[in-house]
C-alpha cells in the first residue's frame, strides 16, 4: 500500500519561514505526481493552495510556494502570519488513483 | 463561483449503504473539462481520497474501497452521488465533494463542499 508521509507537526515564528515536505513510499516525488497542497482550519473544509508542484490558485496568497526539494514536494511558507495556523495535507497522484499525505501541523508561536 | 453541496442522511446503520449526493451550483457538470470527487475524513484524521468521475460516467475509484463504492452523475440534475455499501463504524467521516479540473494537462483540486458528517451506528 502506497504511503505518503509529511512532518506530523511543525513550529514557526510569525515573520519566519517554514518548508514542510511530502514524500512517497514508492521513490523520489516528482512533477508526475501533480503535487497539491491543502490548508485545512479546525471545523472548516480544506482549502486549495498549490497544484502541479508550484502552481497557485487564485485565491492562494503570495507567502506560499511549492517545489520539488531532495526528492519531495516541498510546501515553503515566507513571512508566516499568526493566520496560516492550520494543519497542511499535500495529495500524490499515482497514475489513476490520488493519496493524501498524513498531514503537518504548523503552529505560529 | 462554483459551489458544492452535500446532503443526505446523517446517520447511517451498520451493514447499510451510506447516499450521499453533491450539488453543484456556479458551473455546470456536463459542460466538461472537469471530474467530481468524493473525500472523507475520519474524526480527528486525515483525508482520504474516495475516488471521481467525469460527466460522461467514467469513474476512478480508491482500490481499497472500490469493491463498496459506487459514484454515480446526473447531469439534469447537476449533482453527482456516492454510494458506500456494506458500511462499518469505520466509515463514519466527514464526507467532502470536490472538483478536479486540468490545465494544460494538470490535474488540481479546487473547489470543495463544506462536508457532511456521517455516523454509523445502531
Amino acid at each position: 500500500q502506497t504511503v505518503v508521509t509529511q512532518e506530523p507537526s511543525l513550529t514557526v515564528s510569525p515573520g519566519g519561514t517554514v518548508t514542510l515536505t511530502c514524500a512517497s513510499s514508492t521513490g523520489a516525488v516528482t512533477s508526475g505526481y501533480y503535487p497539491n497542497w491543502f490548508q485545512q482550519k479546525p471545523g472548516q473544509a480544506p482549502r486549495a493552495l498549490i497544484y502541479s508542484t508550484s502552481n497557485k490558485h487564485s485565491w492562494t496568497p503570495a507567502r506560499f510556494s511549492g517545489s520539488l526539494l531532495g526528492g519531495k514536494a516541498a510546501l515553503t511558507l515566507s513571512g508566516v502570519q499568526p493566520e496560516d495556523e492550520a494543519e497542511y495535507y499535500c495529495l500524490l497522484y499515482y497514475g489513476g488513483p490520488w493519496v493524501f499525505g498524513g498531514g503537518t501541523k504548523l503552529t505560529v508561536l | 463561483q462554483v459551489q458544492l453541496q452535500e446532503s443526505g442522511p446523517g446517520l447511517v446503520k451498520p451493514s447499510q449503504t451510506l447516499s450521499l449526493t453533491c450539488t453543484v451550483s456556479g458551473g455546470s457538470i456536463s459542460s466538461g473539462g472537469y471530474y467530481w470527487s468524493w473525500i472523507r475524513q475520519h474524526p480527528g484524521k486525515g483525508l482520504e481520497w474516495i475516488g471521481y468521475i467525469y460527466y460522461s460516467g467514467s469513474t476512478y475509484y480508491n482500490p481499497s474501497l472500490k469493491s463498496r463504492v459506487t459514484i454515480s452523475v446526473d447531469t439534469s440534475k447537476n449533482q453527482f452521488s456516492l454510494k458506500l455499501s456494506s458500511v462499518t463504524a469505520a466509515d463514519t467521516a466527514v464526507y467532502y465533494c470536490a472538483r478536479v479540473g486540468a490545465v494544460a494537462g494538470t490535474p488540481f483540486f479546487d473547489y470543495w463542499g463544506q462536508g457532511t458528517l456521517v455516523t454509523v451506528s445502531s
